[in-house]
C-alpha cells in the first residue's frame, strides 16, 4: 500500500533537472509532494487531485496520471536549497493515506 | 501564531514504561493527525482526528492511543513502550481532510 518511489537517491548539479516518480499499486484519490530536509519536519509543495491536472510552483511542477496510479515531480535548474527528501503522500479510498518510500536529492555547486 | 508545537523533543523510556506525547495547533484545523517516521523510512500514519471527540486508525495503531478533547489538542499514548516504538513522531493538522498538512517539529523516542 505504500506507493513506490524512484529513483532512491539522486546527486544534482546546480542548474540540472531531476524527476522523482510516485507509483501506487491502489486508486488514487489525490497525490500529494513534501520535502523535508534532514532533522526538520516535512514541508508542503502541492496536491494533484484526480483529473491529470499539472500543477507548478516556482520551478517545481507536478503531474498526476489517475489511470496509471502515478505522479512525477519535475524540479527545474535545481538550486542549492532544493536538496532534501522528497516524499509523495497517497489518499486512496477508505479516509486511508500512505506516504512513499523517499527520495533523496542532493544538489551541489 | 505558533503552528503545530510537540513536546518533549526527545524522550528515552526504559521498555514497559509509558507516557504521553504532547501536540497543540493554534491554527484552528478541525484534522489533526500522528505519524512515526523510522530512519531513513518514510512517514506512517497512526492515528487521525476529523474533530474534537472524533478519532480514527491510521495504517500503524497497535501500542497506541489517542484522544481528542478540544480542536487544540492531540496527545498520542503510549501504554507499554517497547524496542519497536523507537522512533520519531510527528504531529500534523490540516483546514480539510489531508489537505496541506502542517507538521509538528517532532518528538524523538528511544526505548530501552
Amino acid at each position: 500500500q505504500q506507493p513506490v518511489q524512484s529513483p532512491q537517491a539522486v546527486i544534482l548539479r546546480e542548474g540540472e533537472d531531476a524527476v522523482i516518480n510516485c507509483s501506487s499499486s491502489k486508486a488514487l484519490y489525490s497525490v500529494h509532494w513534501y520535502r523535508q530536509k534532514h532533522g526538520e519536519a516535512p514541508v508542503f509543495l502541492m496536491i494533484l487531485l484526480k483529473g491529470g491536472e499539472q500543477k507548478g510552483h516556482e520551478k517545481i511542477s507536478a503531474s498526476f496520471n489517475e489511470k496509471k496510479q502515478q505522479s512525477s515531480l519535475y524540479l527545474t535548474a535545481s538550486q542549492l536549497s532544493y536538496s532534501g527528501t522528497y516524499f509523495c503522500g497517497t489518499e486512496v479510498t477508505g479516509n486511508q493515506f500512505y506516504f512513499g518510500t523517499g527520495t533523496s536529492l542532493t544538489v551541489i555547486p | 501564531n505558533a503552528g503545530v508545537t510537540q513536546t518533549p523533543k526527545f524522550r528515552i523510556l526504559k521498555i514497559g514504561q509509558s507516557m504521553t506525547l504532547q501536540c497543540t495547533q493554534d491554527m484552528n484545523h478541525n484534522y489533526m493527525y500522528w505519524y512515526r517516521q523510522d530512519p531513513g523510512m518514510g512517514l506512517k500514519l497512526i492515528y487521525y482526528s476529523v474533530g474534537a471527540g472524533i478519532t480514527d486508525k491510521g495504517e500503524v495503531p497497535n501500542g497506541y492511543n489517542v484522544s481528542r478533547s478540544t480542536t487544540e489538542d492531540f496527545p498520542l499514548r503510549l501504554e507499554l513502550a517497547a524496542p519497536s516504538q523507537t522512533s520519531v513522531y510527528f504531529c500534523a493538522s490540516s483546514y480539510r481532510w489531508i489537505e496541506t498538512q502542517y507538521f509538528g517539529p517532532g518528538t524523538r523516542l528511544l526505548v530501552l
